[in-house]
């Protein structure tokens, strides 16, 4: 099956540093890899679309300048969360399109203290 | 499904009985659904996928079912397993052409001795 790594599986910050989480698609190639957001007990959030080569496309309400989203290869896709606060805290996990399936990372906890 | 989750159903099994996780979408124009499961801490698990213009797909230990009539998707596992303990989401993506999924709120399953 197709393997999505993502790391770091869990951070701790300091509020106001920036952290980024990457994610890899390992045997597959992906134009398009989908960042999401999890609080506990709830469903996924998509934040946005990256697309291999191009902006990322966010959704309504996801701040884009607080959000940084790079995907510079077929097999990698970054999320750079800047100026961190604690209310960033969150569980991020990235997914990786192959045909119509999407697989996901493992995710990363984030911690903002 | 809408991802309004702010808690989560739970669906409790006797281990070795069948689970039925029911799931309701409202986008008619929604051509094709994914299940995931997912463990705690850990990032979703692909099952099992459907397309609109089938009823029914089987896979080891587990059917999804598609009634577009009323817009609802089932999963059924067989002989459920302590393993089988997780959350479950239904996800559909309308026709996107990125291939963007809307989640469900999930169900947590606990599978009982």
């Amino acid at each position: 099956g197709a393997v999505v790594s993502q790391h770091p599986s869990r951070v701790i910050c300091k509020s106001g540093t920036s952290v980024k989480i990457e994610c890899r698609s390992l045997d597959f190639q992906a134009t398009t890899m989908f960042w999401y957001r999890q609080f506990p007990k709830q469903s996924l959030m998509l934040m946005a679309t990256s697309n291999e080569g191009s902006k990322a496309t966010y959704e309504q309400g996801v701040e884009k300048d607080k959000f940084l989203i790079n995907h510079a290869s077929l097999t990698l896709s970054t999320l750079t969360v800047t100026s961190a606060h604690p209310e960033d805290s969150s569980f991020y996990i990235c997914s990786a399109r192959l045909d119509l399936r999407a697989f996901f990372g493992q995710g990363t906890r984030l911690t903002v203290v | 499904g809408e991802s309004v989750g702010l808690h989560l159903p739970t669906l409790s099994v006797q281990e070795g009985d069948n689970s039925i996780i029911n799931c309701a979408y409202s986008n008619s124009a929604s051509d094709y659904f994914i299940w995931y499961k997912q463990e705690s801490g850990k990032g979703p698990q692909f099952i099992i996928d459907i397309r609109s213009n089938m009823d029914k797909r089987q896979g080891q230990r587990v059917t999804v079912l598609l009634n577009k009539t009323v817009k609802h998707l089932s999963l059924q596992i067989a002989a459920t397993q302590p393993g089988d303990s997780a959350v479950y989401f239904c996800a559909e993506n309308n026709g996107d052409s990125w291939g963007k999924l809307q989640f469900g709120a999930g169900t947590q399953v606990v599978v009982t001795p």
